[in-house]
C-alpha cells in the first residue's frame, strides 16, 4: 500500500524557517516525481513545487521561488521542503503527493506562521 | 498562469440523483505530447484530497464507476450518475499541462 507521511509542521514566526519531511513507502520512490501542495485554512489547493525522480529538475510556483527548496533522498525514501523567509500567507496544511499529477496524497502537516 | 474556473461553486444534491460539475480553463490544456492533463480530486470533510479522474476521463483505481469525466480543449465536466452520501465534499479540477499546475476554486457538494 502506498503511504506518504508528512512531518515537521508547527508554529513559526514571520521570517523564520521550517523543514518539512515526507516519508514514502509501498512503492519504488526513486522512480517517481514527487510534489508538495498546500491548502490555507478554509481555502482551496495550491500546487507549490515538484521534483523529478532523480532530483535533476525542480519546479516552483512563483509565490515561493527563492524562499522554498524541494529536495529528496532516494536512499531514505524521503521528500523534503525547506521553507525560509516564511510569511503569514504561507500558513497552510502542506501535503506531499506522489507524481507530478498527484496520484496519492499524504495526510498533511500544518504550518502556522504567526508572531 | 492558466486560470481554472468551476461551476457551480455550491451544489446541493438529492441522494440517488445525478450531478454535474463544470470546469473551464483559460487556455487549451492539450500538452505537446498530445495528452490533456485535466484531473479531478475529491476532498471529503476532514480528509486529504484524493484523485478520482486523470487525463480527462480515466478513473483512478478504486473509484466507483458512477464517477465519469469528459471534455476537451478548455471545457470539462465531472458527472456523478447517482449521488451517494459518501460523495459529500469539495471537488477540484486541476490542469497538469502548463506550469504552474493550477486548481479550480472547488465545488462544494452536499445533500439537500
Amino acid at each position: 500500500e502506498v503511504q506518504l507521511v508528512e512531518s515537521g509542521g508547527g508554529l513559526v514566526q514571520p521570517g523564520g524557517s521550517l523543514r518539512l519531511s515526507c516519508a514514502a513507502s509501498g512503492f519504488t520512490f526513486s522512480y517517481h516525481w514527487m510534489s508538495w501542495v498546500r491548502q490555507a485554512p478554509g481555502k482551496g489547493l495550491e500546487y507549490v513545487a515538484n521534483i523529478k525522480h532523480d532530483g535533476s529538475e525542480k519546479y516552483y510556483v512563483d509565490s515561493v521561488k527563492g524562499r522554498f527548496t524541494i529536495s529528496r533522498d532516494n536512499a531514505k525514501n524521503s521528500l523534503y521542503l525547506q521553507m525560509n523567509s516564511l510569511r503569514a500567507e504561507d500558513t497552510a496544511v502542506y501535503y506531499c503527493a506522489r507524481d507530478g499529477r498527484l496520484t496519492t496524497w499524504g495526510q498533511g502537516t500544518l504550518v502556522t506562521v504567526s508572531s | 498562469d492558466v486560470v481554472m474556473t468551476q461551476s457551480p461553486l455550491s451544489l446541493p444534491v438529492t441522494l440517488g440523483q445525478p450531478a454535474s460539475i463544470s470546469c473551464r480553463s483559460s487556455q487549451s490544456l492539450v500538452h505537446s505530447d498530445g495528452n490533456i492533463y485535466l484531473s479531478w480530486f475529491q476532498q471529503r470533510p476532514g480528509q486529504s484530497p484524493r484523485r478520482l479522474i486523470y487525463k480527462v476521463s480515466d478513473r483512478d483505481s478504486g473509484v466507483p464507476d458512477r464517477f465519469s469525466g469528459s471534455g476537451s480543449g478548455t471545457d470539462f465536466t465531472l458527472k456523478l450518475s447517482r449521488v451517494e452520501a459518501e460523495d459529500v465534499g469539495i471537488y477540484y479540477c486541476m490542469q497538469g499541462t502548463h506550469w504552474p499546475f493550477t486548481f479550480g476554486p472547488g465545488t462544494k457538494v452536499d445533500i439537500k
